[in-house]
């Protein structure tokens, strides 16, 4: 176990909807990374939130956006889905200045 | 750019035979490289990582990977394997001017046969 929390497990929903992702981080880690895995593109990186700023972004999509609360959870929010939106979302989290990130068990998100 | 290849999509090997896979990345400087193993329906968990010093690094379940510069190269490798090990592994790299932000290899899948 990570220390890392995920919510939900699994999604299933339809296309032209839009989902919300919830992540919590280990306790005392200060930063979120989200990471999309699909067939397609493979493992990418989305998004880095840092103590509740945007820190560095990468190929996330205009549809889906993220924001960290000041309790330092984490949502990753797809919407307007498109079938090729499914994927295993992973949330992980690092401490300040820490180069290992620790990965949740991953959102599987199916758009039908 | 930053990039990570790992040739072999997938490796068959025998129970209690060893094991190497491959890992090539491109980077200006020396990055932070690690080993991820994801097994069906699970996480990533980290296996090792290096960022400096010795270049052959230890990691958990008995794996261990080697740096070589010159090759651009971060091998994992594994003495003898056990099909408990059947799962997908990936290379990744990150640097601490882009917050550490991992980029993946296309991963390798690891089938063990009795």
């Amino acid at each position: 176990d990570s220390g890392v929390t995920q919510t939900p497990k699994h999604l299933i929903t339809a296309t032209g909807q839009r989902v919300t992702l919830r992540c919590s981080p280990r306790s005392g880690d200060l930063s979120v990374y989200w990471y999309q895995q699909s067939l397609d593109q493979g493992l990418q990186f989305l998004i880095q939130y840092y103590n509740g700023e945007e820190r560095a972004k990468g190929n996330i999509l205009e549809r889906f956006s993220a924001q960290q609360f000041p309790d330092l959870h984490s949502e990753l929010n797809l919407s307007s889905l498109e079938l090729g939106d499914s994927a295993l979302y992973f949330c992980a989290s690092s401490g300040s200045g820490s180069d290992e990130q620790f990965f949740g068990p991953g959102t599987r998100l199916t758009v039908l | 750019a930053q990039s990570v290849t790992q040739p072999d999509i997938h490796i068959t090997v025998s129970e209690g035979a060893s094991l190497e896979l491959r890992c090539n990345y491109s980077y200006g400087a020396t990055p932070y490289l690690f080993w991820y193993v994801q097994s069906p329906g699970q996480g990533l968990q980290l296996l090792l990582k290096y960022f400096s010093g010795d270049t052959l690094v230890q990691g958990i379940k008995g794996f261990e990977a080697e740096f070589k510069r010159s090759q651009s190269s971060f091998n994992l490798r594994k003495p003898s394997v056990h099909w408990s090990d059947a799962a997908e592994y990936f290379c990744a790299v990150a640097a601490r001017d882009s917050n550490y932000q991992l980029i993946w290899g296309a991963g390798t899948k690891l089938i063990i046969k009795p």
